[in-house]
């Protein structure tokens, strides 16, 4: 299985509500990122944990909170969302060496904040 | 600030010729890059990675130079092919880190 699975595939969701993105990977990899991407923009890191440990948070907003329940999921939970938070939401894994590596990414899930 | 440049936003190429695709950045930290490869509606998928230690590196069509004292690394297909058609970006990296920055991207076709 060489797959990173996202769900829910697309998001509608006003400013009050509280939601959650999902990712998992059944590849061993013990490393795991959430990236957003906006149209015609570069991923941009959001957030990455590594052995379960979240080891680098890019000054994201309080908003969004990430959590890594065991090594092959990982969550994004969303509130009180701003309608400039509307974008491609990207979730990938690396194996985790110290070397670097590729990543395996997801197909995103596509939010709209209304 | 953006540390990892793709300057030409897109590119037109021929079916059977050579697809040259360049990326430019700025902190000589960097020590690995990579290429993905993006279809619409879905997530980059790897293409190609080159460690700083080396100059150039081939899989099949594809081939990556780096020059480090440029601070530049380009991605040659050949030969190109409809399918080859998608949002290429190049990614760097500082060993030891979990850290990527990826480029602003370059939108290739190649014509039938």
């Amino acid at each position: 299985d060489t797959e990173v699975t996202q769900t829910p595939k697309h998001l509608v969701m006003g400013m009050t509500n509280k939601k959650s993105l999902k990712c998992e990977q059944h590849m061993g990899h013990r490393a795991m990122y959430w990236y957003k991407q906006k149209a015609k923009k570069p991923p941009e890191l959001m957030f990455v944990y590594s052995y379960e440990k979240l080891s680098i948070n890019e000054s994201v907003p309080s908003r969004f909170s990430p959590e890594c329940p065991n090594s092959s999921l990982l969550n994004l939970h969303l509130h009180a969302l701003q309608p400039e938070d509307s974008a491609l939401y990207l979730c990938a894994s690396s194996p985790g060496q110290v070397v670097s590596n590729e990543q395996f990414f997801g197909p995103g899930t596509r939010l709209t904040v209304l | 600030d953006q540390q990892v440049k793709q300057n030409s936003p897109s590119l037109s190429v021929q079916e059977g010729r050579i697809s040259i695709l360049n990326c430019d950045y700025t902190n000589s930290m960097f020590d690995y890059f990579l290429w993905y490869k993006k279809y619409p509606a879905e997530g980059p998928t790897f293409l190609i990675s080159i460690s700083s230690i080396k100059d150039k590196n081939e899989d099949g069509r594809f081939t990556v130079f780096l020059n480090k004292s440029a601070k530049h690394l380009s991605l040659h297909i050949v030969p190109s092919q409809p399918g080859d058609s998608a949002v290429y970006f190049c990614a760097t990296s500082t060993s030891g880190t979990y850290k990527y920055i990826f480029g602003t991207g370059t939108r290739l076709k190649v014509l039938a």
